[in-house]
């Protein structure tokens, strides 16, 4: 099936830092990715969408300037926490919508990087 | 607005049968659903994209009330592996975003 990966999975960082986060599709071309963020049980969140050679377009309540999305080629798309505090910690998962020999109705999920600030 | 689900949590043996409900307050056009395991990503468990719309595969299997504005996710014969929390989503027309519900714990066992 369609293989989404994220790297890293998981990452620990100090109060301040910025934080990239990659996700890759790797077995099509994806024009279209979404980025979650999930707090412990519950639900994912949508924050951004994220189009190759365009903005991203952000959900109501996320600063655009704190989580930078760049979707640089049709298989790459990055998320960057900037100047990251303890309530950014969260599970962050990718979505690519489906291309190619794929659905294109249906969103393929990576499996999540796992970000902790101390 | 977020698509509820319930129960919010269930505790089954294995081989028992289960429910679970997605119900929204806006009309559904689409419902995918979704198991997530504990630290891990969702994985497709099937689309249903018409009203009326029922489908399954092994001993899952989910039906689509567009009227009613509800999915039911039916689990038959549950087994271990069975266990992790259940997502519905629906797609904002249009847009490709999903909006996803609020969960349903799931927990099979022996």
């Amino acid at each position: 099936g369609a293989v989404v990966s994220q790297h890293p999975s998981r990452v620990i960082c100090k109060s301040g830092t910025s934080v990239k986060i990659e996700c890759r599709s790797l077995d099509f071309q994806a024009t279209t990715m979404f980025w979650y963020r999930q707090f412990p049980k519950q639900s994912l969140m949508l924050m951004a969408t994220s189009n190759e050679g365009s903005k991203a377009t952000y959900e109501q309540g996320v600063e655009k300037d704190k989580f930078l999305i760049n979707h640089a080629s049709l298989t790459l798309s990055t998320l960057t926490v900037t100047s990251a505090h303890p309530e950014d910690s969260s599970f962050y998962i990718c979505s690519a919508l489906g291309g190619g020999n794929f659905n294109t109705d249906t969103q393929y999920f990576g499996p999540g990087t796992r970000l902790t600030v101390l | 607005q977020q698509p509820v689900q319930s129960p919010q949590a269930v505790i089954l043996r294995e081989g028992e049968d289960a429910v679970i409900n997605c119900s929204s307050s806006k009309a559904l056009y689409s419902v995918h659903w979704y198991r997530q395991k504990h630290g891990e990503a969702p994985i497709f468990l099937m689309i249903l994209l018409k009203g009326g719309e029922q489908k399954g595969h092994d001993k899952i299997s989910a039906s689509f009330n567009e009227k009613k504005q509800q999915s039911s996710l039916y689990l038959t014969a549950s087994q271990l592996s069975y266990s992790g929390t259940y997502f519905c989503g629906t797609e904002i027309p249009g847009t490709y975003k999903y909006i996803f519900g609020t969960g349903t714990r799931l927990k099979v066992l022996a």
